[in-house]
């Protein structure tokens, strides 16, 4: 079946640093989603992709749907402790219906 | 209240015990999915509801697993004979929209279920 891969794993980043992380997939996906899970809690979206290509900011985040359709880029700017938590992509092959396809998650540490 | 709200937050069942899982999603609100998320793991699908309709059951992972939405809106995930394997934060969500494009989908807190 469909399975999407994130890296990196886990990552350790001081107060105010850049951070990047992607996803890939063995699919292609006509939508790319990203949402922030804090503990005990639910996923909270975060941007939403449509169009290979598409660039799209959220204040300090910006996300990309990459080109082949097969990955997406997430990057958060002068991060702060609250960027703590957990961050996945979801990809959908179809432009429409439910099914959306997690990747395992990037688990961000901010330090002071 | 204004978001999806899940009930019981936390369930202690014994293997081989019923247990029934409670979705309220957000009032208006077309589609509602139900996902299964293990621990250190990103949520995985397993149904999908449009309105009352089932339209997509394809992630359950056994005939023990049953959602029904009969009235368009609550809906109840039924886990018969539970297993070890089956504990996890089961996670709903709802959207506004069916098959249209641009539908965000807003998450619950879960139920974690624990079965021992």
């Amino acid at each position: 079946g469909q399975q999407l891969n994130q890296s990196p794993q886990s990552m350790f980043i001081q107060e105010g640093e850049d951070v990047s992380m992607n996803c890939t997939s063995s699919s292609i996906f006509n939508t790319w989603l990203w949402y922030k899970q804090d503990p005990g809690e639910g996923p909270v979206l975060l941007i939403a992709l449509y169009k290979a290509g598409e660039l799209t900011s959220n204040g300090r985040l910006t996300a990309q749907f990459g080109i082949t359709r097969k990955d997406s880029f997430l990057n958060i700017s002068a991060s702060i402790p609250s960027d703590v938590g957990i961050y996945f992509c979801a990809g959908r092959e179809r432009n429409y219906g439910q099914n959306f396809v997690f990747g395992p998650g990037t688990r961000l540490s901010v330090l002071p | 209240g204004a978001g999806v709200s899940q009930s019981p937050r936390y369930k202690v069942a014994k293997r081989g015990q019923d247990v029934a899982l409670r979705c309220d999603p957000i009032s208006g609100h077309v589609s509602l999915f139900w996902y299964q998320q293990a621990l250190g793991q990103g949520p995985e699908f397993l149904t999908y509801f449009q309105n009352e309709a089932q339209l997509d059951k394809s992630g359950l992972p056994s005939d023990r697993f049953f959602a029904e939405r009969p009235e368009g809106s609550v809906s109840t995930l039924k886990i018969q004979r539970t297993q070890q394997e089956d504990s996890a934060v089961y996670l709903c969500a709802s959207s506004l929209l069916g098959r249209v494009m641009n539908t965000e989908a807003f998450f619950g807190q879960g139920t974690r279920l624990t079965v021992v």
